[in-house]
């Protein structure tokens, strides 16, 4: 059985920093590339960023440009998401999801962390 | 970068119903739009993928149709566990665009 579990999430302060992590588990995780998608109340589902199976194809939101770095051990089966500079509307439950193809994405899904940013 | 719109923005509709929910999108994405549940307090589920094929274990009664800017999703009879909030994807080269979603509701 696929499971994604993230973890990671809190309260920061705006500014601050944040290390998402997502422990996947269930399939051959250096198989499939990865997404990070949030959803906040502003703006609903929003995809975040994606990596390749091998780390070498990296594409960004232009929300998360320059302030969120994404990464992949396949050695230790996980995702993570490295988020600076941090704003109120980071605010949001932050999955991890298998991004199976182009064709069909976001196959299997974690059941989200979440991320506060207030002062 | 490619819009997506979805309407209705929420519905009501009752056991049995057919339902259908719409979603545009601003430029020719083929055949690259898929569909997702999300059942309250749960992450997103993949329905639909490639505008009408059936994710593995997904209900018949769940039918994708359209091409090129204009899609559909179709529930040919509601069930409890499908009041949710519905939501297209365009997967055509990043971003990836989600629809702002449609809330079928208890009429």
């Amino acid at each position: 059985e696929v499971q994604l579990v993230e973890s990671g999430g809190g309260l920061i302060q705006p500014g601050g920093s944040l290390r998402l992590s997502c422990a996947a588990s269930g399939y051959t995780f250096s198989d499939f590339g990865m997404s990070w998608v949030r959803q906040t109340p502003g703006k609903g589902l929003e995809w975040i960023s994606y990596i390749s199976l091998n780390s070498d194809v990296i594409y960004y939101a232009d929300s998360a440009k320059g302030r969120f770095t994404i990464s992949r051990d396949n050695a230790r089966n996980s995702l993570y998401l490295q988020m600076n500079s941090l704003r109120d509307d980071d605010t949001g439950l932050y999955y991890c999801a298998r991004d199976y193809s182009t064709s069909a994405p976001f196959d299997f899904w974690g059941q989200g962390t979440l991320v506060t940013v207030s002062s | 970068d490619i819009q997506m719109t979805q309407s209705p923005s929420s519905l009501s509709a009752s056991i049995g119903d057919r339902v259908t929910i719409t979603c545009r999108a601003s430029q020719d994405i083929g055949r690259f739009l898929s569909w997702y549940r999300q059942k309250p307090g749960k992450a997103p589920e993949l329905l639909i993928y490639a505008i009408s094929r059936l994710q593995i274990g997904v209900p018949s009664r769940f039918s994708g149709g359209g091409s090129g800017t204009d899609f559909t999703l179709t529930i040919s009879s509601l069930q409890p566990e499908d009041f949710a909030t519905y939501y297209c994807l365009k997967s055509y080269s990043p971003p990836r665009t989600f629809g702002q979603g449609t809330k079928v509701e208890v009429k």
